[in-house]
């Protein structure tokens, strides 16, 4: 079974507004990250945050991880066309699970210009 | 750096041939991953390798299916008799360290569709 879930399914909003994808799991993790997929594309790193962080930044993106909830926010600001893509989380736990990564079912993210 | 590259792009084939898949990783990242996406389960781990030696292979789905790392710059996923439920995208990815804990570099897929 898949270890986050992503929340909205599907987003769509306009070029320059925020959009915001949420994240929740099951078990204990000691990372989560998010990806980006563009239609045919393979997945691309976006951003690791680690259990002990709450927040991290990257340019345009901004991820929150609240371990209490077995939560995360993606943001994306001032958003443009090009961010139209599918957006996934993915946990990792530690232990005898270290090797394993577990996406959830994603976001489809649509920026109208 | 070229990324993680998989060969075929795109394979068509009946039932019942056998099928395989090739991935070159990022040179010197010692873990390699295959995962498999289809619309209904999303994006499943099939196995993974450390240092060519495969950890975990919970996720092959059954005997059907095999995976080798002959070295570390070279895998394999072979599908054989396929069948056409095995029609999805199967990605390769690669990382430096466990995937625990650095991010996983995914080449650009194969899509196999099993008519």
């Amino acid at each position: 079974s898949q270890q986050g879930e992503e929340d909205p399914q599907a987003l769509s909003i306009q070029e320059g507004e925020n959009a915001t994808m949420n994240c929740s799991y099951k078990t204990s993790i000691n990372n989560l990250q998010w990806y980006r997929q563009n239609s045919g594309r393979g997945l691309v790193h976006l951003i690791l945050i680690r259990s002990n962080e709450r927040e991290k930044h990257s340019g345009r993106l901004r991820v929150t991880l609240d371990t209490s909830k077995k939560s995360s926010s993606l943001l994306i600001t001032a958003s443009r066309a090009a961010d139209t893509a599918s957006y996934f989380c993915a946990t990792g736990a530690g232990g005898t699970s270290y090797g394993k990564l577990t996406f959830g079912q994603g976001t489809i993210l649509t920026v109208h210009p | 750096d070229a990324g993680v590259i998989q060969s075929p792009r795109h394979e068509v084939t009946e039932m019942g041939q056998e099928v395989t898949l090739r991935c070159k990783p990022i040179s010197g990242h010692d873990y390699l991953f295959w995962y498999r996406q289809t619309m209904m389960r999303g994006l499943e781990l099939l196995i993974y390798f450390n240092n060519n030696v495969p950890i975990d292979d919970s996720g092959m789905p059954e005997d059907r299916f095999s995976a080798k790392m002959p070295n570390a710059s070279f895998s394999t996923l072979k599908i054989q008799p396929s069948e056409p439920r095995d029609s999805a995208v199967y990605f390769c990815a690669s990382s430096f360290g466990g995937q625990g804990a650095t991010p996983l570099h995914f080449g650009n897929g194969t899509r196999l569709t099993v008519t």
